[in-house]
């Protein structure tokens, strides 16, 4: 156990819908890390966030977007949503998240599996 | 920008024999390197990384990779495989000069299978 938690483990919707992924991180994590694992596109960098605020963006689309709270939990919110959105989410987390934690590994939650009808 | 490649998708070996996975990579300046394992279901494990110093590492259930700079290299490595290692395995790299952010590029993974 990572220590990471995501809810839900499963999510069933149908195009156009919008649906929020939840992630906690690890006690005394401060970055939350989002990715995107599917078979044709293996696993992508999606977004990151330090302490409440975006530090890093990567392949996500401009339907998605995060945000991460006060109590450093996070949300990922997926809107108008395509069959070629269902894949595998997963939210991890670091220690540091900035220019002083370029050593530190990231731990990932089990992650959310998105079907899309 | 940085990227790491994987060229075996699957990598079959028998039970007790030593293993392998390959990982090579590509950055501007001095790499930081990962190797995760994902079991079927599971999220990625953490299984060891290289940073500086030593260029054999020790990790996790009995892994170990060795970093080689002139090779651009960093194979997963084990003595005597278990069944119970059968997973899909990435690797991943980091660039400290990429834009001074921490985010992590994986390879598309390699899928070991151990044989009885």
């Amino acid at each position: 156990d990572s220590g990471v938690t995501q809810t839900p483990k499963h999510l069933i919707t149908a195009t156009g819908q919008r649906v929020t992924l939840r992630c906690s991180p690890r006690s005394g994590d401060l970055s939350v890390y989002w990715y995107q694992q599917s078979l044709d596109q293996g696993l992508q960098f999606l977004i990151q966030y330090y302490n409440g605020e975006e530090r890093a963006k990567g392949n996500i689309l401009e339907r998605f977007s995060a945000q991460q709270f006060p109590d450093l939990h996070s949300e990922l919110n997926l809107s108008s949503l395509e069959l070629g959105d269902s894949a595998l989410y997963f939210c991890a987390s670091s220690v540091g998240g900035f220019l002083d934690s370029y050593s530190y590994e990231q731990y990932f939650g089990p992650g959310t599996r998105l079907t899309v009808t | 920008a940085q990227s790491v490649a994987q060229p075996e998708d699957q990598v079959n070996v028998a039970e007790g024999n030593p293993l392998t996975v390959k990982c090579t990579y590509s950055v501007s300046g001095n790499p930081y390197l990962f190797w995760y394992v994902q079991y079927p279901n599971r999220g990625l494990q953490f299984l060891l990384k290289y940073i500086t110093g030593d260029n054999l590492v020790k990790g996790s259930y009995g892994f170990e990779a060795e970093f080689n700079k002139s090779q651009t290299s960093f194979h997963l490595k084990k003595p005597s495989a278990l069944v119970s290692d059968s997973a899909l395995y990435f690797c991943a790299v980091r660039d400290p000069l990429n834009s001074g952010y921490s985010t992590l590029t994986f390879g598309k993974g390699t899928m070991l299978l151990v044989s009885p």
